[in-house]
């Protein structure tokens, strides 16, 4: 079965800090990685997508990917209060549905 | 770009009734929609893919006459809760692919809350 998994958390980050989010996925012919950010009682957004092993830069955000590990991860730097969200690691096949993680919560307290 | 509206956005009614929800792709074609459902400090869990002109695709333990996914255009696809009981109350969210994009990016409508009496 494909799985993605996620460390619940919550992790928790002072102001200013570099906030670690993690996620592995099960399935080898992954083939695109995206992180959703979901603040409560709203829908996903996406934030960031990734699709070759390395790193992928956007203003705070840097997505990270290595397919021989199985592992993708996102780094948000100087963390902000309005950071403070569900986060959804999700991987897919090409022309399939997305699989997602139960997401990681981020508290960033000011 | 990539916006995905959903209509209603709040949606009370009596037991027994049926609720018709509605996503649409507004700047881009999307011959893929999907129907997720999202209950209190709970995942996504994904209802069904839909796709344009052909019956939706449901998961496991999702049932197809109760849940009726229609994907009539490439930026329109809704879905209808038949005979909806307290236990279908949940969020309901649709989420939209692009069809011209290699990226299998999806981008989720902002959601229907849905309460059932």
């Amino acid at each position: 079965q494909k799985e993605v998994e996620q460390n619940s958390g919550p992790l928790s980050v002072p102001e200013g800090a570099i906030a670690s989010l993690n996620c592995t996925y099960s399935d080898r012919g992954s083939q695109s990685f995206f992180w959703y950010r979901q603040y409560s009682g709203k829908s996903p957004e996406l934030i960031m997508s990734i699709y070759s092993n390395g790193d992928k830069e956007d203003g705070r955000f840097t997505a990270q990917l290595n397919k021989a590990s199985q592992y993708v991860s996102l780094l948000i730097r100087d963390s902000q209060p309005s950071d403070s969200a569900t986060y959804l690691c999700a991987v897919n096949r090409a022309g399939t549905a997305l699989i997602f993680g139960k997401g990681t919560t981020l508290s960033v307290s000011s | 770009g990539a916006v995905v509206s959903q209509h209603p956005s709040r949606v009370i009614c009596k037991s027994g009734t049926s609720v018709k929800i509605e996503c649409r792709s507004l700047d881009f074609q999307a011959t893929t929609m999907f129907w997720y459902r999202q209950f209190p400090k709970q995942s996504l869990m994904l209802m069904a893919t839909s796709n344009e002109g052909s019956k939706a695709t449901y998961e496991q333990g999702v049932e197809k006459d109760k849940f009726l996914i229609n994907h009539a255009s490439l930026t329109l696809s809704t879905l209808t809760v038949t005979s909806a009981h307290p236990e279908d109350s949940s969020f309901y969210i649709c989420s939209a692919r692009d069809s011209l994009s290699p990226y299998n990016e999806q981008f989720f409508g902002p959601g229907t809350r849905l309460t059932v009496l």
